[in-house]
Parts: structure tokens; sequence; C-alpha cells
């Protein structure tokens, strides 16, 4: 069954340093998201993707992140200048048509900073 | 602020009870996903609902979607310890593309 794959599994970077994570979405899917799970908390909605732009943002999604799908396959979220309260789980998800289709999610990249 | 309330947050039970977990909010939904999260991995998707009133069985698992579309539940009879996990629901809404996530259902079954 198709999947989809993060890259790195743990990434640990010290504050104010670039981060890129990683994410191959499932091939015919349409829209990309990405998500957050800081320890102990909730999965937060970070931003979406379709058509090669931003489709919707949280207020968390602020100028320090960005998304991109530079080629065909893979969808990265950058954080320019990280700061301890991003250590969290970042979760890449696909899905063919939208939020009421089903997300497939991949097994997050765990960020630490230091 | 759409919030999803999920209760209780850790349930032990033994083997072979019957439970349920709740999903609640103020908020009205276009659809009510569950999920299962196991440690290490993303969350799976079990089900999504998207009619008021709306029941759907899963082996041993039934979900339902509120009349009013403001909560959900998840029953399991006869847990195994193989249905031990985190399970989340999550509402979606029309006009937008986020998924807003409770904060997950701890769930332990002891042999």
């Amino acid at each position: 069954e198709p999947e989809v794959t993060q890259t790195p599994s743990h990434q640990v970077t010290q504050m104010g340093q670039e981060v890129i994570l990683r994410c191959v979405p499932i091939s015919n899917h349409l829209y990309f998201y990405w998500y957050r799970q800081i320890l102990g908390q909730k999965v937060e909605f970070l931003v979406s993707f379709y058509n090669n732009e931003i489709s919707e943002k949280s207020e968390i999604f602020d100028d320090q992140f960005s998304v991109e799908r530079p080629d065909g396959s893979n969808f990265t979220l950058k954080i320019r200048s990280t700061k301890l309260e991003d250590s969290a789980m970042y979760f890449c998800a696909s899905s063919g048509q939208g939020a009421d289709s089903p997300l497939h999610f991949g097994n997050g990249t765990r960020l630490t900073v230091t | 602020t759409q919030l999803l309330e999920q209760s209780p947050q850790f349930l032990s039970i033994q083997e072979g009870e019957n439970l349920t977990v709740y999903c609640n909010s103020s908020s009205v939904f276009s659809s009510l996903q569950w999920y299962r999260q196991e440690p290490g991995e993303g969350p799976v998707l079990l089900v999504t609902v998207v009619t008021g009133g709306e029941v759907k069985k899963l082996k041993r698992l039934t979900f339902q979607f509120g009349d009013a579309r403001k909560d959900s539940s998840l029953h399991i009879t006869a847990a195994q310890p193989g249905d031990t996990g985190l399970y989340l629901c999550a509402g979606g809404m029309w006009g937008a593309q986020k998924l807003v996530f409770g904060q997950g259902t701890r769930l332990t079954i002891n042999p």
C-alpha cells in the first residue's frame, strides 16, 4: 500500500539554525499538509498546499515557516530560524481531495531544538 | 476557535470488557474522523463519518456521529490487548482543509 515517507526521522538543531523537513506524499494525491504535535499536546494543523500554493495556514505558520514542492514528488517544510518552542513531532500528510478525504500521515520527524 | 474534547483521556480496562470513548465540541463539523496512533508513528485513519446520526461498524468498533454533528463516539466491544493505543478524533470543517484534533484517549487493555 502506498505510504507517506518522511526524512529524517529525528533532527537535532541549535536555536537559530534553519531546518528543512522532507516528505514524499502518496503519488496521486493532490493535497499536502504539515501538522505538528508538541510532546503531550494535540496534533495541530500548520499548513495545507494544493496546486502549488498554500491553500490554508494556521496562526502557528508565521514568516519563519515556508513550504515548497520543488519537484513532482517532494514536499518540504522549512523553519528559517528555529526556536526552542519549535521542538515537536512534525507530520506530513496527503489526501486525494481535501479535509473530508482520508489523510494519510507519515511517521513524522522529531525535531529537537537545543 | 473550534475545539474537540475527548474523554476519558486515559482508560485502562480488562480484556473482554466494553468501552466507549467520547469526542465532544460546541462546534459543528462537516465530518469526523477517528485515528489510531502508535508510538513513533503517524496517526492511521480508522473511519470517517460525514452524516449526522451516522453509525459505522468496523469489526468490534462502532463509530457514531451525533445528530447535530458536534460529537462522536467510539465503542469497542470485547476489547483485546491489540486494541491498546492512542485514539484520536479529528473534525473537518466546510470550506476549510484543516482537521481539528482532540487531545486523544490513551487506551490500555490488560490481558
